[in-house]
């Protein structure tokens, strides 16, 4: 079981803000920032979100990263039928130790 | 740019030493302050991080691997390599290579490689 807590799915039809959340603790979230990552099927994971907010260049504006206190979140607006994937939140803890979260299977409608 | 190609056995034996390579492409390894680590997947399930090499020279480890495993840097081949001893069944899965940005409070993983599959079995 993971420190970082996610649900293991989410769901959204086209066009709909699907919001996926990530808990966690004082050590990890409340000190560090927050990285979100896009997988898709079959596929190696991509740097969706980092430093809670900051997207990659080549990331769509759809995506967004936020943080609150030990709690993050990962919003996707106008969703797509391409952003079926599986997404997973990370942040270093300061028992020395890299954190992913379980992951949220999206499905797009 | 930068290009992380993993390679190394694809099936390992109980109680042996898992050994994998990841060679980066388009770049050194040593240049940029870069920090490297090695992540899996077992089938089926999330992402584990296994472990890094920070710019500076040393390594952290995930506390449930600590004790067998070890990640380097092969600078003359420009190349991360993994070692885990002793595996068992449960070592099975795609394992990443890839590139960690550590500054301040951020920690996050800029590249990934396209991984490699390893079964643990008789």
């Amino acid at each position: 079981q993971s420190v970082l807590t996610q649900p293991p799915s989410a769901s959204g039809t086209p066009g709909q803000r699907v919001i996926i959340s990530c808990f966690g603790g004082s050590s990890n979230i409340g000190t560090n920032t927050v990285s979100w990552y896009q997988q898709l099927p079959g596929t190696a994971p991509k740097l969706l979100i980092y430093s809670n907010t900051q997207r990659p260049s080549g990331v769509p504006d759809r995506f967004s990263g936020s943080k609150s206190g030990t709690s993050a979140s990962l919003a996707i607006s106008g969703l797509q039928s391409e952003d079926e994937a599986d997404y997973y939140c990370a942040v270093w803890d300061d028992t020395l130790n890299g954190l992913f979260g379980g992951g949220t299977k999206l499905t797009v409608l | 740019q930068l290009q992380l190609q993993e390679s190394g056995s694809g099936l390992v034996k109980p109680s042996q030493t898992l050994s994998l390579n990841c060679v980066v492409s388009g770049g050194s390894i040593s240049s940029g302050g870069y920090s490297w680590s090695w992540i899996r997947q077992p089938p089926g399930k999330g992402l584990e991080w296994i472990g890094y090499v920070y710019h500076a020279g040393g390594a952290y480890y995930n506390p449930s691997l600590k004790s067998r495993v070890t990640i380097s840097v092969d600078r003359s081949n420009n190349q991360l390599s993994l070692k885990l001893n002793s595996v068992t069944a449960a070592d099975s899965a795609v394992y990443y290579c890839a590139k960690v940005v550590d500054f301040g409070d951020n920690w996050y993983i800029d590249l990934w490689g396209r991984g490699t599959q390893v079964a643990v079995s008789s």
